[in-house]
């Protein structure tokens, strides 16, 4: 069982929905949860950062966090034809700075 | 402007031939890190450096070599490389004492025959 699962998709969706991302997680020990994008041809880039559990939100992004379930969601309100990318979660353990990541979920928003 | 930089972008070439991907950042970050991205698996960490001459593993380590000699710089050294190592490669950088943010440079495509 890998570290990090994430569903892959692609997952495609009209411009204006909401759109949710997941990521279920196996290792306890991961404190700090993240979420990157990553346009075609180019390295990826934070988008959301939460410590240990809660929710966070940054305009039309909200990232939560469920320890309890091992388990980590982005949500993207209104989506536009420019969020259209590919979405990575990452996770590390208090103290350490190795990081996991999963394989990313492929979103296309349609205009 | 804020930037990691990887050298070369693309590189093809054959199985035992030595080679050295560059990756300087100009932000005076602590951490630097190497990455490999491949479909179905994801990024995967190869090393990072925590500082100057402080260099440890991560995931998938063999095959690779890294150095740490100057702050700036992290290039990841492949002494044999085989076909298994055929990958999209990041470097990144983040600031010590901050786990949340890496900044990511812009890829190395690597091709071994």
């Amino acid at each position: 069982q890998k570290e990090v699962e994430q569903d892959p998709g692609p997952l495609s969706v009209p411009e204006g929905a909401i759109v949710s991302l997941n990521c279920t997680y196996s290792n306890s020990a991961f404190q700090y949860f993240m979420w990157y994008r990553q346009y075609s041809r180019k390295g990826p880039e934070l988008l959301m950062y939460t410590y240990s559990s809660g929710n966070k939100e940054d305009g039309r992004f909200t990232a939560q966090v469920d320890k309890s379930s091992k388990y980590i969601s982005l949500f993207i309100r209104d989506s536009q034809p420019s969020d259209s990318a590919t979405y990575l979660c990452a996770m590390s353990a208090s103290g350490t700075y190795k990081y996991i990541f999963g394989t990313g979920t492929r979103l296309k928003v349609l205009a | 402007e804020a930037q990691v930089t990887q050298n070369p972008r693309y590189l093809i070439t054959v199985t035992g031939k030595k080679l050295t991907v560059t990756c300087s950042q100009n932000m005076n970050h602590e951490y630097m890190s190497w990455y490999r991205q491949d479909p179905g698996l994801g990024l995967r960490q190869i090393y990072y450096s925590m500082n100057v001459e402080v260099t440890d593993k991560g995931d998938v380590p063999e095959g690779y070599k890294v150095s740490r000699k100057e702050k700036r710089n992290f290039p990841l050294i492949l002494e044999s490389p085989s076909p298994n190592q055929t990958s999209l490669y990041f470097c990144a950088s983040g600031a010590s004492g901050s786990t949340d943010t890496q900044y990511f440079g812009p890829g190395t495509r690597l091709t071994v025959l």
